[in-house]
């Protein structure tokens, strides 16, 4: 059974924050992604990444970073946290074009 | 215009009724078709996919039109665990295969 894992399912930051949002995947998935969903605007592609150390941007990756120093392992770094940031943020992994399996999401909210 | 459009709703049915949807997406060179679920608070889960000479599963039938560029969810006799958000899912047929997400149409199911 497919398993991804995020860090924590709600997190509150102080604008200027730096946050790191981990994801974790357990069945060995080349592909790796970071979307935010906000209401009326759906699932928004922020990066993803194809193997270890490699990255791509998506659709709105400005404000962000991403680190995949491991297979399993993929992080979204928030360099300083705004109030525009405040979303829900989701990772995914799939094999392929195979199924895309999230994360629980984390709720982050900036103050 | 977005790539992939849905009527948000919702759509108030009742028990045992036949609810459909329509999803229209703009890249004609969409290759990949797909409903997910999201159930409230919940990530988004794989429905079923949708091929180009339709398929059923179970309740669910999904179709797809290319000439018209649009696919569709039918859920035949509703139930309460039906209440949740479809999200139309196009694969953007990039050189990576990026999925595009729907922004959903929620489904309401009443007793």
């Amino acid at each position: 059974d497919v398993k991804v894992t995020q860090s924590s399912r709600y997190l509150v930051k102080r604008t200027g924050e730096k946050v790191f949002l981990e994801c974790v995947q357990d069945m060995d998935h080349e592909n790796m992604f970071w979307y935010r969903q906000d209401p009326g605007l759906g699932l928004r592609l922020i990066y993803f990444s194809y193997d270890v150390k490699m990255k791509e941007k998506g659709d709105i990756p400005e404000g962000y970073s991403v680190s995949r120093e491991k297979k399993e392992r993929f992080s979204l770094i928030l360099e300083s946290a705004s109030t525009n940031q405040t979303s829900m943020y989701l990772c995914a992994s799939r094999t392929g074009v195979g199924e895309q399996y999230f994360g629980p999401g984390t709720r982050l909210t900036v103050t | 215009r977005k790539e992939v459009e849905q009527d948000p709703g919702p759509f108030n049915v009742p028990e045992g009724a036949t609810v459909a949807f329509n999803c229209t997406y703009s890249n004609s060179a969409s290759q990949s078709f797909f409903w997910y679920r999201q159930d409230c608070r919940k990530e988004p889960k794989l429905l079923m996919s949708v091929y180009s000479s339709g398929n059923e599963d179970g309740r669910f039938t999904a179709q797809l039109n290319r000439a018209s560029q649009y696919i569709s969810l039918l859920i035949r006799d509703s139930k309460l665990s039906d209440s949740a958000t479809y999200l139309c899912v196009v694969n953007a047929n990039t050189g990576f295969q990026k999925l595009v997400f729907g922004t959903g149409t929620r489904l309401l199911v009443s007793p």
